[in-house]
């Protein structure tokens, strides 16, 4: 069975601090995939980022940063000087692979991000 | 491009009465899905759908719930009875046939917010 764990339910942080969201997975699957989700107050998941498990490779986009560690089973996410608008859940989500075919998504509990300013 | 559309965005009934929700995919996206979202949770997956047929239902409660794809394009996913606990956010998303190297994305709708008094 899949599971996903974010240890921090809530977080408060002042505008342009760093913040780092964790995510810790758990899988017996050799392919799987990671997402990254935001869900604004509005209600909607808005889609951030895929990784695939082959692909260690960390990433950065504009503030957003990713850390992927298959070793201690941990995809964490950064937000470099933070900014109020990102103030939302965040959502972290695991599926496996199914050629051709869609996949149900495994998310953790979420993380309440509270940027002040 | 549009997005997953979903309709009402919220609605109020009574305990025991029936409910229907709409979800409109996004266009070309042959998989679609409904969650089930509690307060301070990570959404659940209710049902799957692969154009018309229904391949993963195991979380949907059968009693009370249905759902139906007609055309492989929109869906319904209906409550008879409707009880109290019944009160969540039930999202709809959507996604294409994913590959090896990145999976399939998932993109969710606004949901609907429903409350059972």
């Amino acid at each position: 069975a899949q599971k996903v764990t974010q240890a921090q339910t809530e977080i408060s942080v002042v505008e342009k601090e760093d913040v780092t969201l964790d995510c810790v997975y758990e899988t017996r699957d050799t392919t799987y995939y990671l997402f990254w989700y935001k869900q604004p107050p509005s209600g909607e998941l808005v889609f951030l980022i895929r990784r695939n498990s082959f692909d260690e490779q960390n990433e950065i986009s504009g503030r957003y940063s990713w850390n992927f560690q298959k070793s201690t089973s941990s995809f964490n996410f950064t937000i470099t000087a933070s900014q109020v608008v990102d103030s939302a859940v965040y959502f972290c989500a695991l599926s496996d692979f199914d050629n051709n075919a869609g996949n149900m998504l495994t998310f953790g509990g979420g993380t309440r991000l509270m940027v002040k300013p | 491009e549009a997005g997953v559309v979903q309709s009402p965005r919220y609605k109020i009934i009574e305990k025991k009465q029936p409910v229907a929700f709409w979800c409109n995919p996004i266009s070309g996206h042959n998989t679609l899905y409904w969650y089930l979202q509690n307060l301070g949770q990570g959404p659940e997956l209710l049902i799957r759908y692969e154009n018309e047929e229904a391949v993963d239902d195991s979380q949907l409660p059968k009693d009370r719930f249905s759902a139906e794809r007609l055309k492989g394009v929109d869906s319904t996913l209906k409550i008879q009875p409707a009880e109290l606990g019944d009160s969540a956010v039930y999202l709809c998303a959507s996604s294409t046939p994913g590959d090896y190297q990145f999976g399939d994305t998932q993109y969710f709708g606004p949901g609907t917010r429903l409350t059972v008094l």
